[in-house]
């Protein structure tokens, strides 16, 4: 079967460092998302990642290790804007996205 | 407009009732997609489209229909409501459904089955 994992919830101060991690068993690979949900909202873009490595884009940076079915999402100098779930998403041998059910990160002053 | 709507914004429906929720797009993107989104459970695919004319199932289409007569508009339909199909429905879109093309929301519809 087809499976991403992520943490329910995290926590972190503003200011601060955090790294949301995902891992994916899943039937074929064309590509990590990442994508970035308020609540109530709609979910918006954020990073893909296709290749193994690093991307860095401003305060957000995705990595991706194919080898080992994983990825993390590191957001640097955390806002209170932050404040929201973020959704791992994985293409699968079909071009669909199957997604984890999302991260909630609650930054607090 | 710009980017996608949907309609409505949120609606409480009878069971055994039938509702179309109304998805249009201004950007040209050929693919389309319904997803529902339930706590505790990631966005799953209802229906799909690639291009304008084609429509395919994703992994929870029991209950749902969808049609793609032009490129903008991909209207979903629960042809006779059920309380599991209570859930916050979000249509997308995306420029090509191959690998790498990501997918643009449009902001969602609450839908209450009673």
């Amino acid at each position: 079967g087809q499976n991403i994992d992520q943490p329910t919830e995290m926590t972190a101060t503003e200011g601060a460092i955090v790294q949301i991690n995902c891992t994916y068993q899943t039937s074929g690979f064309n590509g990590l998302f990442w994508y970035q949900q308020h609540a109530g909202e709609a979910p918006t873009f954020l990073s893909y990642n296709v290749l193994d490595g690093l991307e860095e884009k401003g305060r957000f940076s995705s990595f991706l290790s194919r080898s080992k079915g994983y990825s993390y999402l590191l957001l640097k100098e955390l806002q209170m804007k932050d404040s929201a779930s973020y959704l791992c998403a994985v293409c699968d041998s079909n071009y669909q996205l199957i997604w984890g059910a999302g991260t909630k990160l609650i930054i607090k002053p | 407009i710009a980017g996608i709507t949907q309609a409505p914004t949120s609606q409480i429906l009878a069971a055994g009732r039938r509702m179309t929720l109304r998805c249009t797009q201004d950007m040209r993107h050929n693919a389309m997609y319904w997803y529902r989104q339930d706590l505790g459970l990631g966005l799953r695919l209802i229906h799909y489209s690639n291009t304008a004319g084609t429509t395919g199932k994703g992994e929870v289409p029991d209950g749902y229909s969808v049609s793609r007569a032009n490129t903008d508009d991909f209207p979903l339909t629960l042809a006779s409501a059920v309380p599991s199909q209570t859930s916050v429905y979000f249509c997308a879109s995306s420029d090509s459904p191959a690998q790498g093309h990501e997918q643009f929301f449009g902001p969602g519809t609450r839908l209450t089955v009673l």
